[in-house]
């Protein structure tokens, strides 16, 4: 059964650092990985979808990276602005679940302070 | 091109009754998903349709159901209403190929009293 991690549950950073977020997954068997962003109270965004063959996807200010063999994901968002003030949610497609159905992180709640 | 559509956005209902949400996904998706998100358990996969098929169930009770219609969108059923129910419900549409992304709508707030 695939889980999936993401650590820390919280992040608090001052405006202009950059933010690394972190996503660990069980089983390397996936389609893909995607991340998303929920603002308080909303429906999920989404940022970056990455395939399994790829290694990074980037979109402006944010950049993905995937490691499926070690099972790890990493959000990089440079240059933090308080906008950037959400939660972010790693989800993994899984190869074996017939169908698509996504796996989500608990999600990391991140601060950006002016 | 319009995004994914859920109505209602909110809905308080009673113990004991049934609900019905609505899902349109984005124009030529052919799949639609359907999660539940709580501060405890997170966000948890319900169902996926395909086609009007259902295609993978996730580990919930009979009393959730679904239904997809010959134009892609899609209804969620909760019957018997109990107050652990009361939830964030998220629709997400899809190509539904190997591989294809995700939209998810803005969801519907359900609170059972």
């Amino acid at each position: 059964k695939q889980e999936v991690t993401q650590i820390p549950a919280a992040l608090s950073v001052p405006e202009g650092e950059n933010l690394v977020l972190n996503c660990s997954f069980t089983d390397s068997a996936i389609y893909n990985l995607q991340w998303f962003r929920q603002d308080p109270g909303k429906g999920l965004t989404s940022l970056l979808l990455i395939q399994s063959s790829q290694r990074e996807q980037t979109s402006g200010r944010l950049n993905a990276s995937l490691d499926k063999s070690s099972g790890r994901s990493t959000l990089y968002i440079a240059a933090s602005q308080p906008g950037d003030s959400a939660t972010y949610l790693c989800a993994v497609n899984g190869l074996k679940a017939a169908g698509n159905k996504l796996t989500f992180g608990g999600g990391t709640r991140v601060l950006v302070k002016p | 091109k319009a995004g994914v559509t859920q109505t209602p956005r909110y809905l308080i209902k009673t113990r004991g009754q049934q609900v019905t949400l609505s899902c349109s996904p984005i124009s030529g998706h052919r799949s639609v998903s359907w999660y539940q998100q709580t501060p405890g358990q997170g966000l948890q996969f319900l169902f996926e349709y395909f086609s009007e098929t259902q295609r993978n169930k996730g580990n919930f009770p009979g009393r959730f159901s679904g239904r997809q219609f010959s134009n892609s969108r899609s209804e969620m059923n909760v019957s018997t209403l109990e107050l652990g129910d009361s939830a964030l419900y998220l629709c997400a549409s899809s190509l539904g190929l190997e591989g294809a992304g995700y939209t998810f709508g803005s969801g519907t707030r359900l609170t059972v009293v």
